[in-house]
């Protein structure tokens, strides 16, 4: 099993539709988590940091679920310039773990 | 603030030639991290740096990989030989060494052994 899993999809969405991607992750100890966008052919970027309480940046939810190891990301009212690869990122001892990331594609 | 800075951007050698990467981090960042990305996949870590020290290299193939951090600042990548399946883009990336702090890539290099 993968330290951190993610559906590769790719979720093909209309512009304005909400989706939302799930990462599991293997090691209950895990201690920050992150979620990071990469564009086609370019370099993986933050996008945000996901807290024990959940936090929003605009249009972008992100939730952890301790209890069930997994975190998720949710974005409302899709936009053309989403389309990306979303990379779930573990941490744990000062080593981060990524996942095989989630294409989206959102369609006029 | 300049980013991490990486060359070359693109790299192709013939099967166990030897080729080296370089990589500059954001002025002042402690850690240093070597990412091998296959396509398709998310950046698996090869070596981790801590000033000049290494953290973790327990994935680097250290029969052919090699990689170095003299003075804590830049850092460079070196495979020899290499082979069909080191194909990738090799991504630096680097932070302040604080925990859960944000980690800021490089554009990478890309490999293509043939």
């Amino acid at each position: 099993r993968k330290e951190v899993e993610q559906d590769p999809g790719p979720f093909n969405v209309p512009e304005g539709a909400t989706v939302a991607f799930n990462c599991t992750y293997s090691n209950s100890a895990s201690q920050s988590f992150f979620w990071y966008r990469q564009d086609c052919r370019k370099e993986p970027k933050l996008l945000m940091s996901v807290y024990s309480s959940g936090n929003e940046d605009g249009r972008f939810t992100a939730q952890l679920n301790r209890a069930s190891q997994y975190i998720s990301l949710l974005i409302r009212d899709s936009k053309l310039s989403d389309s990306a690869t979303y990379l779930c990122v573990v941490r744990y001892a000062g080593k981060s773990t990524f996942g095989d990331g989630t294409t989206l594609t959102v369609k006029p | 603030e300049a980013g991490v800075a990486q060359s070359p951007r693109y790299k192709i050698i013939e099967k166990r030639q030897s080729v080296a990467f370089w990589c500059n981090p954001i002025s002042g960042h402690a850690t240093l991290y070597w990412y091998q990305q296959i396509l398709g996949q998310g950046p698996k870590l090869l070596i981790q740096f801590q000033n000049n020290g290494v953290v973790d290299d327990s994935q680097l193939p250290k029969d052919r990989f090699s990689a170095e951090r003299l003075k804590g600042v830049d850092s460079t990548l070196k495979i020899q030989p290499a082979k069909l399946e080191d194909s990738a883009v090799y991504l630096c990336a680097s932070s302040s060494g604080l925990s859960n702090t944000e980690a800021f890539f490089g554009q990478g290099t890309r490999l293509t052994v043939v």
